[in-house]
């Protein structure tokens, strides 16, 4: 079935630091993927998404690469700040009017000043 | 746009009684809403799918008759956690697809549940 790998948290960076999540996925078709972030006390929201083959999606500074060969959307900023302090989920879909979302178990980033 | 608004954000509740979340889109009509389950340091688990009008389509391994879906509307979507157990306490998160953006889903904030 379909499934998504991230890596294991908390990362604890300082500011202006190079992050790094990584995130691999198990699909049997040729999903979407996305990203997103929660910060404490809120609720999920979308991060940034790419939805084929080496599409770049990006927000906020945050960027990720659709890599059909690898099965990764690693999640990259070159410069992280105290605000972007969060849980990021790594998530894919199957797509079509049908498809739900399928997410990792989340990584924690705490970034400090 | 695009808001779900959840409540309670958390609730405490005696083991062998009934919590009702709700989930509202303030500014779309949610044909479909997604109900997530999230343990500590777990994914974000889907529990169930409801349709407005229809009866929700539960998940391998969830209990339809623990967890009562209703979507009677397209701005409402309740799940009622009924005789709750410590077991029960957890994060449950609901979700919508937003139809006029394409891919988007829109999340509530979340409801921390906690059975005593």
């Amino acid at each position: 079935g379909n499934s998504v790998t991230q890596m294991e948290g908390p990362v604890t960076l300082s500011e202006e630091a190079f992050l790094t999540i990584n995130c691999t996925y198990t699909a049997t078709g040729y999903p979407s993927l996305f990203w997103y972030v929660q910060y404490p006390g809120e609720g999920l929201q979308l991060l940034l998404k790419a939805t084929k083959a080496d599409d770049k999606g990006s927000n906020k500074g945050f960027e990720a690469t659709y890599r059909k060969e690898t099965t990764s959307f690693h999640l990259e900023k070159g410069s992280v700040q105290v605000s972007d302090s969060a849980v990021y989920f790594c998530a894919l879909s199957e797509g079509g009017s049908q498809g739900n979302l399928i997410f990792g178990k989340g990584t924690k980033l705490s970034v400090k000043p | 746009g695009a808001v779900v608004s959840q409540h309670p954000s958390r609730v405490i509740c005696k083991s062998g009684t009934s919590v009702k979340i709700e989930c509202r889109s303030l500014d779309f009509q949610a044909t479909t809403m997604f109900w997530y389950r999230q343990f500590p340091k777990q994914s974000l688990m889907l529990m169930a799918t409801s349709n407005e009008g229809s009866k929700a389509t539960y998940e391998q391994g969830v209990e339809k008759d623990k967890f009562l879906i209703n979507h009677a509307s397209l701005t409402l979507s309740t799940l009622t956690v009924t005789s709750a157990h410590p077991e029960d306490s957890s994060f449950y998160i609901c979700s919508a697809r937003v139809q006029r953006s394409g891919y988007g889903y829109t999340f509530g904030s979340g409801t921390r549940l906690t059975v005593v």
